[in-house]
Parts: structure tokens; C-alpha cells; sequence
């Protein structure tokens, strides 16, 4: 069965600073790996996805992730933080049907 | 813009009533879902859907039953609620298979349910 794991429940970093959000995944086969943004009372809204080919993908708002298949890591990544970027962040799994499995989400919040 | 309208943003509904949460995305998506969101627990997947009239139970479909009528529609409803289903639902959309690099999990902006 295909699992996520965020380890990091809450991360706080001062605007300016560098991010970096951990995530993990078990499954079978090639993964399909996303990270989603909530703001708060909103949807889910796509940074970026990850289906092969270059391991070091680019998604919007500046951030960018790195799948690495020997550690099973799917990191999320942002050289500066901007204070509009405080939110809560998914990782999440695709099975091959379109059912996903998502971690348990990691809250950012950003120190003026 | 894809988009996935989700038809009542807030509700709150009495122990017992019959509810229904309205989904309709105009993607021509095979697939949608609907999730609950609780804090700490991430997104659980209640029921999925790929075509007009097919469902399969996701993780935590007890008390909860689903309706697709039409392609671009998906119901999700609550025979009796109770308070335990207090929570916010998520309406999403995809194409069918993940092997398309082109293919996105598209969500609604959520629907918060209040049981009193």
C-alpha cells in the first residue's frame, strides 16, 4: 500500500531565509509525486509534480523539489521565503488510476 | 482555468438530517473524488469516482454514500449526520490514468460542514 509521510507537523523560518519541507513516500512502482498549497478556508492548489524524467522539477511561487528514488524523498524547496508563502503543505502520492495518498501536511509559518 | 465548484462553502445541519455536498467541474474529468480534511489527519479519501454511475469506497466511506448522475457531477451524502462528521470536504477532479505527464489533481475550494 502506498504511504506519505511529512515528517514535520510545523516549521517556522524567518521571511528571507531558505525552506526546506521533508517528505517520504512508500510505493510500489514509478511514483506520480505532487506538492500542494492550502491557504487557509481554501482548496488544495498545485506547486508542482514530479512523472519522470529530470529529477529537480520547478513549480510556481519559486519553489522547486528533487525526487530522489534510494531515499524515497520527494523534498520541497525555496531559497526565500516571502511572508505570503505561510500556509499548510501537502505531499501526495498518485496510484496509476488517479487515487492519491496524501501526508498529513506540514504548517509553515513565516517570522517578519 | 480548470475549475471544480464546490456549491456550499458553509453549512451547518442538525444530528440526523440527510446531507447532500454538490461538486460539478467543467474539465470533462473522468475521475473525482471526494476527501475529508481534519486537523492532523491530512486528506482521507471517502469515495472515488471514474465514470458516470461507478464508485469505490475510499479509506473512510462509513456514513457516507455518493451519487454520479452525469460526468461533470459528484454528490456526496450524508445519510443521517452526526457530529463526528463535522469536518471540511474537498471535491476533486482528474483526467483517468496518472501515466499522462499532463495529468493534475484539480480541488474545489471546500466545503465546511458543521453538525449540531
Amino acid at each position: 500500500a502506498q504511504s506519505v509521510t511529512q515528517p514535520d507537523i510545523h516549521i517556522t523560518v524567518s521571511e528571507g531565509a531558505s525552506l526546506e519541507l521533508r517528505c517520504n513516500y512508500s510505493y510500489g512502482a514509478t511514483p506520480y509525486l505532487f506538492w500542494y498549497v492550502q491557504s487557509p478556508g481554501q482548496g488544495l492548489q498545485l506547486l508542482l509534480k514530479y512523472f519522470s524524467g529530470d529529477t529537480l522539477v520547478q513549480g510556481i511561487k519559486g519553489f522547486e523539489a528533487e525526487f530522489k528514488r534510494s531515499q524515497s524523498s520527494f523534498n520541497l524547496r525555496k531559497p526565500s521565503v516571502h511572508w505570503s508563502d505561510a500556509a499548510e503543505y501537502f505531499c501526495a502520492v498518485a496510484h496509476w488510476d488517479g487515487k492519491s495518498t496524501f501526508g498529513d501536511g506540514t504548517t509553515l509559518t513565516v517570522k517578519p | 482555468d480548470v475549475k471544480v465548484t464546490q456549491s456550499s462553502r458553509y453549512l451547518v445541519k442538525r444530528t440526523g438530517e440527510k446531507v447532500f455536498l454538490e461538486c460539478v467541474q467543467d474539465m470533462d474529468h473522468e475521475n473525482m473524488f471526494w476527501y475529508r480534511q481534519d486537523p492532523g489527519l491530512g486528506l482521507r479519501l471517502i469515495y472515488f469516482s471514474y465514470d458516470v454511475k461507478m464508485k469505490e469506497k475510499g479509506d473512510i466511506p462509513e456514513g457516507y454514500s455518493v451519487s454520479r448522475e452525469k460526468k461533470e457531477r459528484f454528490s456526496l451524502i450524508l445519510e443521517s449526520a452526526s457530529t463526528n462528521q463535522t469536518s471540511m470536504y474537498l471535491c476533486a477532479s482528474s483526467f483517468r490514468y496518472f501515466r499522462d505527464a499532463g495529468n493534475t489533481i484539480y480541488f474545489g475550494e471546500g466545503s465546511w460542514l458543521t453538525v449540531v
